[in-house]
């Protein structure tokens, strides 16, 4: 397997433009996260599915933030409009069940925006 | 509610020196513990697992022992390498909910 794919690997954009980050999961997972990186708050989740539907928003940062999940095979997570504070690395990860031990992270998404 | 506090780093080493990076916990019920690493530019792996007290878990060489009378799971290796740069991240599991990170330990190891 491939392992979680996500596009595309930077993402340099104007404040105010939107901003549309995708993950692929790993075939037969039926968990996915949204996660961000900064330096200042560390690794924060934003959103988590199950089979699809969102079970947990309670970290998306504002409503300028939206993710869907379509399919079992493709998200994306959805920032309009951006703002230079949204600069981060936006990670997607993946597992059977939600068990740590078999959680496993896309190569993220740095986002810079200007 | 659930949460993990790890060392701040940076953490520099000369290769061949001993490592610690401290990580605590506090949980409701009986939390499965875990060391995560994220090497440059790329997404965060596992590293080692321990699920009940008095485990150790281990790997590449890394150890910790999940310690529930210090509610701690230190991670300790006896010699680090430059191959070992990378930051390092505690984390829980409690219940069926999402694991909790700390916020990571960056540790560069120098030739």
């Amino acid at each position: 397997d491939a392992g979680v794919i996500q596009s595309p690997r930077h993402e340099v954009t104007e404040m105010g433009q939107e901003v549309t980050l995708r993950c692929k999961p790993i075939s037969g997972h039926d968990y996915l996260f949204w996660y961000r990186q900064t330096m200042m708050r560390g690794l924060e989740l934003l959103i988590y599915f199950n089979n699809n539907v969102p079970i947990d928003d309670s970290g998306m940062p504002e409503d300028r933030f939206s993710a869907k999940m379509p399919n079992a095979s493709f998200s994306t997570l959805k920032i309009q409009p951006s703002e230079p504070r949204d600069s981060a690395v936006y990670f997607c990860a993946s597992s059977f069940g939600a068990r740590g031990e078999k959680l496993f992270f896309g190569s993220g998404t740095q986002l810079s925006v200007l | 509610g659930n949460s993990v506090t790890q060392m701040e780093g940076p953490v520099t080493l000369s290769e061949e020196a001993f490592l610690t990076i401290n990580c605590t916990y506090t949980a409701t019920g009986y939390p499965s513990l875990f060391w995560y690493v994220q090497y440059p530019g790329e997404g965060l792996q596992l590293l080692l697992k321990a699920t009940k007290a008095d485990d150790k878990g281990s790997n590449k060489g890394f150890e910790a022992t999940y310690r529930k009378e210090t509610t701690s799971f230190h991670l300790e290796k006896g010699s680090v390498q430059v191959s070992d740069s990378a930051v390092y991240f505690c984390a829980l599991e409690s219940g069926n909910t999402p694991l909790v990170f700390g916020k990571g330990t960056r540790l560069s190891v120098i030739a």
